[in-house]
């Protein structure tokens, strides 16, 4: 199985801060890397998919990037609507796999 | 507009069944995998199956295999999940999701196996 390491697991930023969370695979997964923001009591939301294609109606402080075993997610400037959990998943193979998440507050 | 409305959780008791059902609108279904993902109560997201647009491949995870069936109804635009035998460690909101690129997600139903 591929495992999904992701850093930090707990984030503590201010409005209008760059935020990144690392999502480290096992194995390559060949960009096959989405990014998810899940708030309390609701399904997550996708917020980017094959690594840096912005979900449609995503705002474009959010981008992705990174290739091979590792990848980035970025949050050019903090807004306060961006708490919640951030998870990333790879669906490059069997059996896909999510990271452990990393919760953003804001300060 | 894309929506897919779980349905079908519930209390069971260990060692019993229940099926979760998911109806699609908004999209061709008959063109699209379908997928189920769980979330255990304050913990991460955890893929269980994968359908193929015909119904005539699928995929598990190990923990899920010979215990649970995923299946369409390519007519009734809607997605199955019937979960035999199930444990403890089966509590969990259920989510049916479009598996190109698991854009859509359905809100989750609540599974809880205790006795």
């Amino acid at each position: 199985d591929i495992q999904m390491t992701q850093s930090p697991s707990l984030l503590s930023a201010s409005v209008g801060d760059r935020v990144t969370i690392n999502c480290k695979a096992s194995q390559n997964i060949n960009k096959y890397l989405n990014w998810y923001q899940q708030k309390l009591g609701e399904a997550p939301k996708l917020l980017i998919y094959n690594t840096n294609n912005l979900q449609t109606g995503i705002p474009s402080r959010f981008s992705g990037s990174g290739s091979g075993t590792d990848y980035t997610l970025t949050i050019s400037s903090l807004q306060p609507e961006d708490f919640g959990t951030y998870f990333c998943f790879q669906h490059n193979s069997w059996p896909l796999t999510f990271g452990s998440g990393t919760k953003l507050e804001i300060k | 507009e894309v929506q897919l409305v779980e349905s079908g959780g519930g209390l069971v008791q260990p060692g019993r069944s229940m099926k979760l059902s998911c109806a699609a609108s908004g999209f061709t279904f008959s063109s699209f995998p379908m997928a189920w993902v769980r979330q255990a109560p304050t913990k991460g997201l955890e893929w269980v199956a994968t359908i193929s647009t015909s119904g005539g491949s699928t995929y598990y995870r190990d923990s899920v295999k010979g215990r649970f069936t995923i299946s369409r109804d390519n007519a009734k635009s809607t997605l199955y999940l019937q979960m035999n035998s199930l444990r403890s460690e089966d509590t969990a909101t259920y989510y049916c999701t479009r598996a190109h690129w698991f854009a859509y997600w359905g809100q989750g139903t609540l599974v809880t196996v205790s006795s």
